[in-house]
């Protein structure tokens, strides 16, 4: 089975710090995204990336960038957070696109971040 | 632009009731349609899908047909469990693209 992993389950930072979320496929998949979850509005992409140092931005890239310096790991980067960060953020992977578009994403367990 | 429309929640069931979670769709072509699932403290998983008019897709008792008549995309099971409890998000993709389009998911309650 493919296994999204992300470093961290629960995170505590304070506003202004410097954050990193790690997250890690072992499939060989081309597609990575990074998503996040807030009660009422559902899932939201931040930035993906179909392939190595390549990278695109989603529908509220805002306050956010990424790194993606090898296939198997795409990192999520808060350079100054702030409160309206404080979110639970999912990474997920998926192969290259299907002929019939079926681009199954698979997730990780997510990351919850906590800003005071 | 391309979104997706599901029921809010949460939907509270007795066991063994049928479900019905609502999903539609606006889109500019033809998309690929899923239900994600995700349980307590967990990521979501891929419950069910379908890539085309009329495809019914169905797993773990669970089935979705998709309606282009409608744009729609129902989640339907004949009898729940406790353990379905869980938020369900509806998706959609379109061909040739990577990125899915959620909607903002419906909490299911199920008591014994």
């Amino acid at each position: 089975d493919v296994k999204v992993t992300q470093s961290s389950r629960y995170l505590v930072k304070r506003t202004g710090e410097k954050v990193f979320l790690e997250c890690v496929q072992d499939m060989d998949h081309e597609n990575m995204f990074w998503y996040r979850q807030d009660p009422g509005l559902g899932l939201r992409l931040i930035y993906f990336s179909y392939d190595v140092k390549m990278k695109e931005k989603g529908d509220i890239p805002e306050g956010y960038s990424v790194s993606r310096e090898k296939k198997e790991r795409f990192s999520l980067i808060l350079e100054s957070a702030s409160t309206n960060q404080t979110s639970m953020y999912l990474c997920a992977s998926s192969p290259g696109l299907s002929p019939s578009g079926a681009n199954v994403l698979t997730f990780g367990a997510g990351s919850r971040l906590t800003v005071l | 632009g391309d979104s997706v429309t599901q029921m809010e929640g949460p939907v509270t069931l007795s066991e063994e009731a049928f479900l019905t979670i609502n999903c539609t769709y606006t889109a500019t072509g033809y998309p690929s349609l899923f239900w994600y699932v995700q349980y307590p403290g967990e990521g979501l998983q891929l419950l069910l899908k379908a890539t085309k008019a009329d495809d019914k897709g169905s797993n773990k008792g669970f089935e979705a047909t998709y309606r282009k008549e409608t744009t729609s995309f129902h989640l339907e099971k004949g009898s729940v469990q406790v353990s379905d409890s869980a938020v369900y998000f509806c998706a959609q993709t379109a061909p040739g693209y990577s990125t899915l389009t959620f909607g903002k998911g419906t909490m299911l309650l199920v008591s014994p």
